[in-house]
């Protein structure tokens, strides 16, 4: 079965702080994994995916197939990066059928 | 391009009525899937339609059900509704091809009363 699982409902941390946002997966084949993004009172929309390997707005994942994890990490939280960000993974269905992760609030305090 | 719309925005229902959403894709997209989001389920997939034609489905009943039009807007209905069926329906388009980025609309909140 395909799953994604965020073990965080809520993730809190100071200005300049690093962030890693967990997110582990399981799917027997090759996965497609992606962040999205969801700030106050705007639409979802996406962060990053794996295949790109590039970073957005200071943020990186990378994909642990021997972990079955995609953890995004951020160096420096900034204010604007509290958001809720949800963990998607696209697999045997097609590649538009996104299986979400139940999503983290980022909390970043000044 | 303009973004996705939906339509209506919010929709208020009596248990065991149906409604019908409406989904307007970015221009050129061929691609309209739809989510359910829940506090208590999250964000499910529902379906997806590529060219007028159901491509995907999730693990939804029946009485969930969609189309899409030569224009590439969608419309998904839900009949017979149930206190559980109060949600937010998402829509998202894209080019519908492997690699592309999947852009959501604002919504449209559902509450069965």
């Amino acid at each position: 079965a395909q799953r994604v699982t965020q073990p965080e409902k809520l993730l809190s941390v100071f200005k300049g702080a690093p962030v890693e946002l967990k997110c582990n997966y399981s799917y027997s084949g090759s996965p497609e994994l992606f962040w999205y993004v969801q700030y106050s009172r705007q639409r979802l929309q996406l962060l990053l995916r794996h295949i790109s390997r590039e970073s957005i707005k200071g943020f990186t994942a990378d994909l642990n197939k021997g972990e079955t994890s995609f953890h995004l990490k951020k160096p420096f939280a900034q204010e604007e990066d509290s958001a809720m960000y949800y963990c998607a993974l696209s697999g045997a269905g097609g590649y538009n059928k996104l299986i979400f992760g139940a999503g983290t609030r980022l909390a970043v305090h000044p | 391009k303009a973004g996705v719309t939906q339509t209506p925005r919010y929709l208020i229902k009596t248990r065991g009525q149906q409604v019908t959403l409406s989904c307007s894709p970015i221009s050129g997209h061929r691609s309209v899937s739809w989510y359910q989001q829940t506090p208590g389920q999250g964000l499910q997939f529902l379906f997806e339609y590529f060219s007028e034609t159901q491509r995907n489905k999730g693990n939804f009943p029946g009485r969930f059900s969609g189309r899409q039009f030569s224009n590439s807007r969608s419309e998904m209905n839900v009949s017979t509704l149930e206190l559980g069926d109060s949600a937010l329906y998402l829509c998202a388009s894209s080019p519908g091809q492997e690699g592309f980025e999947q852009y959501f609309g604002p919504g449209t909140r559902l509450t069965v009363t």
